[in-house]
Order: structure tokens, then sequence, then C-alpha cells
């Protein structure tokens, strides 16, 4: 069964950091492209940050680019993101999701996690 | 890039229920669609324009012309009602707005 698990989210103050984790399991971790999406509360989906499958190409959100740094552990099985000097509009659930192939342009995202709930206020 | 869809559509059960996704050529690209029902994560319920993944009804369509996506539900039901997302590659994941389904 395909699981993906996140982890890592918390209450921080603005300007501080946080890595979130995403836990793979029950498919081949480097075969797929993997992305963060986020959603405020209340809010639709904003697209955040997605890996290929060996890591080479990435892409960011115009709104955490020189914050947010997404990478990749095939050994682990787990994807990550560490955020960066951290602001009260980064509130929002953070979902992992697997791509259905190996680019960051594989927009099908078939299977998400239940996310992790990253909270930003002082 | 944007992706724009109708904040709420309202349909009665048993109806067909037309949800649209407007994108500068977005016939040009693939969209997918997911669904979000309250407090759940969103589920992939078509991709690559009209393909359904295992699982998905077959009440659940989608199109892709011009600079309009368009996700369809044949013979509504109760449990449709949700949150609908289409999604689409532009440099970036784009995602839409959203739309609330609401089943009346």
């Amino acid at each position: 069964e395909v699981q993906v698990v996140e982890s890592g989210g918390g209450l921080v103050q603005p300007g501080t950091s946080l890595r979130l984790s995403c836990a793979a399991s029950g498919f081949t971790f480097d075969d797929y492209a993997m992305h963060w999406v986020r959603q405020a509360p209340g809010k639709g989906l904003e697209w955040v940050s997605g890996i290929s499958w060996n890591g080479d190409t990435i892409g960011y959100a115009d709104s955490v680019k020189g914050r947010f740094t997404i990478s990749r552990d095939t050994a682990k099985k787990s994807l990550y993101m560490q955020m960066n000097s951290l602001r009260p509009e980064d509130t929002a659930l953070y979902y992992c999701a697997k791509a259905y192939g190996a680019t960051v342009a594989s927009i099908t995202f078939d299977y998400w996690g239940q996310g992790t709930l990253v909270t930003v206020s002082s | 890039y944007e992706l724009i869809q109708p904040p709420s559509v309202s349909v009665s059960p048993g109806q067909t229920a037309s949800i649209t996704c407007s994108g500068h050529k977005l016939g040009d690209k693939y969209a997918c669609w997911y669904q979000q029902k309250p407090g759940q994560s969103p589920v992939l319920i078509i991709y690559q324009d009209n393909k359904r993944p295992s699982g998905i009804p077959e009440r659940f369509s989608g199109s892709n012309s011009g600079n309009t996506a368009t996700l369809t539900i044949s013979g509504t039901q109760a449990m449709d009602e949700a949150d609908y997302f289409c999604q689409a590659w532009d440099s970036s994941v784009v995602f839409g707005g959203g739309t609330k389904l609401t089943v009346l």
C-alpha cells in the first residue's frame, strides 16, 4: 500500500526555521518526483515545491523561493522541506504528494499524505 | 499563469454538474482534477484531461479544449459534495482556486 506520511509541523515564531519530513512507503521512491503543496486555513491548494526522481530538477513557488529548500534521501525514502525565515502567511497545512511520473512537470499527484500543520505566529 | 474556477456550483441529486477551469491555451496542456472533502486530503479524480484513476466512479469525466477544462459529474450523488480543484503545468505547477460543489 502506497503511503506518504508528513511530520515536523508546529507553532513557530516569525523569522525562525522548521524542517518538514515525509516518509514514503509502498512504492519505489527513487522512480518518482515528489512535491509539497500547502493549504492555508479555509483556502485553496498552493503548490510549494517539487523535486525530480533523482533530485536534479527542483522547482519552487515564487512565494517561497530563496527561503525554502526541498531535498530527498533515497536511502531513507524520505522527502524534506527546510523552511527558513518563516512568515505568518506561511501558516498552512503542508501536504506531501507523490507524482505519477519522474519529472517535476509530472503534475498528476496520485497519492497525498494527511498533512502537517505549520503555524507561524508571535 | 492563472487557472480560474467558479467559486461555487450547485446541482440537484441525479443531475449533471459541470465545473470549469479556464486558463490561457489550457487545451494545449494536460489538466488534472482533485476532489477534497472537509477534513480530508485531496484525491486525484481526473488526470491527463480525461483519464480516471482506478477506483474513481465512471460518473466523473473530464475534457479540455481551447482555454477551458471541464469536470463533469453525471448522476451527481450527495457524496460528491466537496471542493474541486483543477491543476496544470506552466513552468510550474498551478492550481485553480477551487469550486465548492453543493448537492441540494
